[in-house]
């Protein structure tokens, strides 16, 4: 299809890992991002990957990148209540363009 | 605080009318990016400019319209306003044009209503 998907929903416990799936479209996508939305708040740049790198570790964010499936994933380590947001993935299509997927709604419960 | 700042903040009109969105990037950035945020479209690219000159077109109704001005602020003027353009817009900034890595910056947009 012609859309970045992800699942929409993720409960979590605090503590636990949470992992947000994405799917993205053009193979040829030299930068792939994780965006965090919190309530009444812009987008902020969590991570990116590039394309020739397999993963990408940032503190409690690890990023795997699967070419062959267009398959992108955030794992959180060690959830807390601060993470709950909404987490977009988001790929650089041929025209420079930022496409965004529809948002993963993380819920972190105690 | 991402820098970008955006006016207003929340906004309510009637269909059929015409309003105008500020953004001011954060200082240095040449590009200004417009989004638009619904529940059923989610966050759709909107238009590009960099430097003055647009650069980039992505899903933008006839109705609406965009500058960017000598001093790097942009305008988005949405007209002919109709129920299901209520949604956030947001204004991002960036150093370069997009060609590569290019962290995008977003303001806390405008929460548009239309009644």
């Amino acid at each position: 299809g012609e859309d970045v998907e992800q699942s929409l929903f993720l409960s979590v416990r605090e503590g636990d890992s949470s992992v947000i799936n994405c799917t993205y479209t053009d193979s040829s996508s030299t930068y792939l991002y994780w965006y965090k939305q919190e309530p009444g708040a812009g987008l902020q740049l969590l991570t990116y990957i590039f394309s020739n790198m397999d993963m990408k570790q940032d503190q409690r964010l690890t990023v795997l990148l699967n070419k062959k499936d267009k398959h992108l994933s955030l794992r959180i380590a060690d959830t807390q209540t601060g993470d709950s947001a909404i987490y977009f993935c988001a790929e650089i299509l041929y025209d420079y363009k930022l496409s965004f997927g529809a948002g993963t709604t993380v819920t972190v419960r105690a | 605080d991402s820098g970008v700042t955006q006016t207003p903040k929340h906004l309510i009109t009637a269909t059929g009318q015409r309003v105008t969105l500020r953004c001011s990037p954060r200082s240095g950035d040449l590009s200004v990016y417009w989004y638009q945020q619904s529940l059923d479209q989610g966050l759709q690219f909107l238009i590009q400019y960099y430097n003055g000159e647009e650069r980039a077109k992505g899903n933008i109704l006839e109705r609406f319209s965009a500058q960017q001005f000598p001093d790097l602020h942009s305008e988005l003027n949405l007209s002919s306003l109709e129920l299901g353009d209520s949604a956030l817009y947001f204004c991002a900034s960036s150093v370069g044009q997009g060609e590569t890595y290019n962290e995008q910056f977003f303001g806390p947009g405008t929460r548009l209503t239309v009644l």
